[in-house]
């Protein structure tokens, strides 16, 4: 079974610090990983992935994150805070096909991320 | 290009009562997946159709049933609904098969009292 742990409920930046949002994760094979960002009562937002390749991915709105595969780690990353990232962060993991269902994500809980003025 | 749109916005049901929540997939997109967001949690997956079969399924019960039809579009079914139904429920859509990104749709706020 696969799974996605985010241990930090909370995390305050100010602005213009860099972030970092953790995940770690556990799956058979190798993993295909994702982003996703929410804002209040809205649906998931795609930030970024890795698949295969580069361990340093980037994505939308200056986000990237690194892949670690010994420590099984995927965190979120930004050079510079910005008030508009407060949100709402999900990772999650997929194992390569193996069938049916194989497809489906696992997220984490989240990481409120509050970047503070 | 359209993205992923749901229907209804929100919904108010009664517990016992059956409900049906409508989801457009994004423009190209053959893979519909539906998951369970209960508050304060992240999304939980119920079920994924591909070409309209079910194609793998989570951890939920028979009471909650779907449909893919031949424009990819996708219904959720939920019958005798229970108070613990109540979630936000996120419909997402993809190219299935290799490592594609999901996309997803606003989401449908269930309640159910």
């Amino acid at each position: 079974a696969q799974s996605v742990a985010q241990p930090e409920d909370q995390v305050n930046v100010a602005e213009g610090n860099p972030l970092t949002v953790k995940c770690t994760y556990s799956v058979s094979g190798n993993p295909y990983l994702f982003w996703y960002v929410q804002y209040p009562n809205r649906g998931l937002q795609f930030l970024l992935k890795y698949i295969t390749g580069d361990n340093l991915v980037k994505g939308s709105y200056g986000f990237e994150a690194e892949f670690n595969k010994s420590q099984t780690s995927f965190h979120l990353k930004k050079p510079s805070a910005l008030v508009s990232d407060s949100a709402l962060y999900f990772c999650a993991v997929r194992a390569p096909y193996s069938g049916a269902g194989s497809y489906q994500l696992t997220f984490g809980k989240g990481t409120k991320l509050s970047v503070i003025p | 290009e359209t993205g992923v749109t749901q229907s209804p916005t929100h919904l108010i049901k009664t517990r016992g009562q059956q409900v049906t929540l409508r989801c457009s997939s994004q423009s190209g997109h053959n893979t519909v997946s539906w998951y369970q967001q209960a508050l304060g949690q992240g999304p939980q997956f119920i079920f994924q159709y591909y070409r309209e079969e079910e194609n793998g399924r989570g951890n939920f019960p028979p009471r909650f049933s779907g449909l893919q039809f031949p424009n990819y579009s996708s219904e959720l079914n939920v019958n005798a609904l229970e108070l613990d139904d109540s979630a936000l429920y996120l419909c997402a859509s993809s190219l299935g098969g290799a490592p594609y990104e999901q996309y997803f749709g606003p989401g449908t706020r269930l309640t159910v009292t």
